[in-house]
């Protein structure tokens, strides 16, 4: 079945200790998507790509970069973890929207600790 | 620029009994509108989207939402809950202009025996 990615399921990382989570997707869409969920909150998008075209939402900390080297992969970095990043990370995916809304699609999502 | 209020945080109903979530947008342009269901330590599943055809839209496991231009809203229906519709729900909302979701606050669903 097509689909939606991600590892690993969980993630403990030491304070300050650079960490990176990745996504994949078998659906052949152009656009990705990472979003951070904090309990018991809706997910807040932190960044897009069309393609290799990378879209930083204003909000989003510079701790936090991604990278996506094809079509298939996402990776999320975060630089320099701090508590407040413990977090479930989303990826997710859609067909091109530039137009008209597609429906994304999401992966498992990787939770992530920060000790 | 869009918005999404979830009028209930919590809903809890009984197995067997209907199942009302409520949902009211804002939006500057000719929405679409979508409900994701999120179980426990998972992602989001679609469970219906209305995009600017049939404003009742019916969706997976006897969901349904109709879109009410006239009062925005876009409320999910189901007439018979299961002890497995317990999770959050959120409902999202995107422009005409690309694919980002601005989700509402989410409704936690909880279903009794």
């Amino acid at each position: 079945d097509a689909m939606v990615i991600q590892n690993p399921r969980y993630q403990v990382t030491q304070f300050g200790k650079p960490v990176t989570l990745s996504c994949s997707q078998t659906l052949n869409h152009n656009v990705m998507y990472w979003y951070q969920q904090k309990s018991s909150q809706a997910p807040k998008l932190l960044f897009h790509y069309y393609d290799k075209d990378f879209n930083n939402e204003a909000d989003t900390p510079d701790n936090f970069q991604s990278r996506r080297p094809n079509t298939s992969f996402c990776f999320l970095d975060i630089r320099s973890p701090g508590l407040g990043d413990a977090a479930m990370y989303l990826c997710a995916t859609s067909r091109d929207g530039r137009g008209r809304a597609y429906e994304q699609y999401f992966g498992p999502g990787t939770r992530l600790t920060v000790t | 620029a869009q918005s999404v209020t979830q009028l209930d945080s919590h809903v809890s109903v009984s197995e067997g009994t209907p199942v009302l979530l409520r949902c009211n947008y804002s939006s500057s342009y000719s929405p679409s509108l979508f409900w994701y269901v999120q179980h426990p330590n998972k992602g989001l599943q679609l469970l219906l989207k209305y995009t600017s055809a049939a404003t009742l839209v019916k969706g997976i496991n006897g969901f349904e939402a109709e879109f009410k231009k006239s009062e925005t809203s876009f409320h999910l229906t189901k007439p018979s809950a299961h002890m497995s519709d317990a999770a959050e729900y959120f409902c999202a909302v995107t422009g005409a202009a690309g694919n980002k979701l601005t989700f509402g606050g989410g409704t936690r669903v909880l279903v009794k025996p």
